[in-house]
């Protein structure tokens, strides 16, 4: 069974550097093809793509956001993580980290619960 | 401005059937990338309902289908019912932004 799990803190000051951590099994990032995804999605908003990495440790980021994402994954551990810098209240929302079903152009089949990022001071 | 445009609502009366469209571009869903659909409910994470423009996952009922022509896709549900209501959004890949899409969203309501 294939799950994912986001964790971080759920209050950041503006300005402030946040890390997330998507922690997931049921499935390896080292298998040809994987490809893990971070989504968020403020409230009553839309959901925004932000970042992908996959299998041979390529990494894709929106456009809008790549100066201030980075993600990177810990095989050993089952964990891709993703770090936002300079943040600002709009970034508020909820996060996903989704396991793509395919390449780095396929949709997502399985996502995690979601965690919540407050931006204020 | 989502690069993907979908009305942001659509109604219908229990057991009718509706669309919601999703209008891209040559660049997305006009250049043969796939399209996916995702309900979701208040509160929870999105789920996945169509892949590959038109398959179902696993236990998605086939009142759920998704279809794909030009540069737009559509979701068509039929035999609407009450737990139906929820948001959708679908999603593709955009060659000029090299990116994933999504959607602005759909909201369902079955009256």
């Amino acid at each position: 069974q294939v799950t994912l799990r986001e964790s971080g803190p759920a209050l950041v000051n503006p300005t402030q550097t946040v890390t997330l951590t998507c922690s997931f099994s049921g499935f390896s990032l080292s298998t040809s093809g994987m490809c893990v995804s971070w989504i968020r999605q403020p409230p009553g908003k839309a959901l925004e793509w932000l970042a992908l990495i996959a299998w041979d440790d390529d990494k894709y980021y929106s456009t809008s956001l790549k100066t201030r994402l980075t993600i990177s994954r810990d095989t050993s551990k089952n964990q891709v993580v993703l770090t936002m810098t300079n943040m600002d209240p709009v970034d508020t929302a909820t996060y996903y980290c989704a396991r793509n079903s395919g390449d780095y152009m396929s949709g997502m089949d399985v996502w995690g619960q979601g965690t919540t990022v407050t931006v204020s001071s | 401005q989502s690069v993907l445009t979908q009305p942001p609502s659509v109604s219908g009366a229990p057991g009718q059937r509706v669309t919601i469209s999703c209008t891209g571009s040559s660049s997305n869903i006009g250049a043969g990338f796939d399209v996916y659909w995702y309900h979701q409910l208040p509160g929870t994470a999105p789920k996945l309902l169509i892949y590959g423009n038109s398959n179902r996952p696993s236990g998605v009922p086939d009142r759920f289908s998704g279809s794909k022509s030009g540069t737009s896709a559509s979701l068509a549900i039929t035999g609407l019912q009450a737990d139906d209501e929820a948001d959708f959004y679908c999603q593709s890949y955009d060659s000029i932004l090299s990116a994933s899409v999504f959607g602005g969203g759909t909201k369902l309501t079955v009256l």
